[in-house]
């Protein structure tokens, strides 16, 4: 199992550009979820998809967008970068009636 | 909003003592609260968690202590290796079945030869 991976590993954009987040998980997980984290700061949910079909905003969902594709895959789409969006995302995901959340590598995103 | 947070942002200790990260959080209502381990440049990974109907709770060199009075939680690792220095972070989980997690900032490890 490779469990939770992510693409790109390493993003550079512009502001004002947009691009997609690719997230998937082949451990047959329900829930899947969005993170950014900061210097000096813990993790923040921006998104996250109960099971396949549904999406909800998390503590800070202005500026992404989610889509779950598939019970596998969950991409986060940034439709128009700032540089208050620069940030190390991370995604995971949760089998259902378990706690613990399966983190990916995580994406380095610069927005200059 | 609830919060959860950390004592100190920077532990250094000596290979071979024990370390202690402490973690506070601030709803009474949580249900469960997990430790991460997160190396430089990875993703978080689980260390050990625990259900609030637990005191406490044991994994290889780590324990993890609940004291609901005070809505404290606690990460004790036994004979710390130099292989134990990262971030750990603790996050709590409120009642529900959506499995959101609740972060704490983090504190760092660092583990003296």
């Amino acid at each position: 199992n490779a469990g939770v991976t992510q693409t790109p590993k390493f993003q550079v954009l512009k502001t004002g550009q947009s691009m997609t987040l690719q997230c998937a998980q082949d451990m047959n997980h329900n829930s899947m979820y969005w993170y950014r984290q900061d210097p000096g700061m813990g993790l923040r949910l921006i998104y996250y998809s109960a099971s396949e079909g549904t999406t909800d905003k998390g503590e800070v969902p202005n500026g992404y967008n989610v889509s779950r594709l598939n019970k596998r895959e969950f991409s986060l789409r940034l439709e128009s970068a700032a540089p208050s969006q620069t940030s190390v995302y991370f995604c995971a995901s949760r089998l259902s009636g378990v706690n613990e959340q399966f983190f990916g590598p995580g994406t380095r995103l610069t927005v200059l | 909003g609830e919060s959860v947070g950390l004592h100190l942002p920077t532990l250094s200790v000596q290979e071979g003592d024990n370390s202690i990260i402490n973690c506070a959080y601030s709803n009474s209502a949580s249900d469960y609260f997990i430790w991460y381990k997160q190396e430089s440049g990875k993703g978080p990974q689980f260390i050990i968690d625990i259900r609030s109907n637990m005191d406490k709770r044991q994994g290889q060199r780590v324990t993890v202590l609940l004291n609901k009075t005070v809505k404290h939680l606690s990460l004790q690792i036994a004979a710390t290796q130099p292989g134990d220095s990262a971030v750990y972070f603790c996050a709590e989980k409120n009642p529900g079945n959506t499995g959101k997690l609740i972060f704490g900032q983090g504190t760092t490890l660092q583990v003296k030869p």
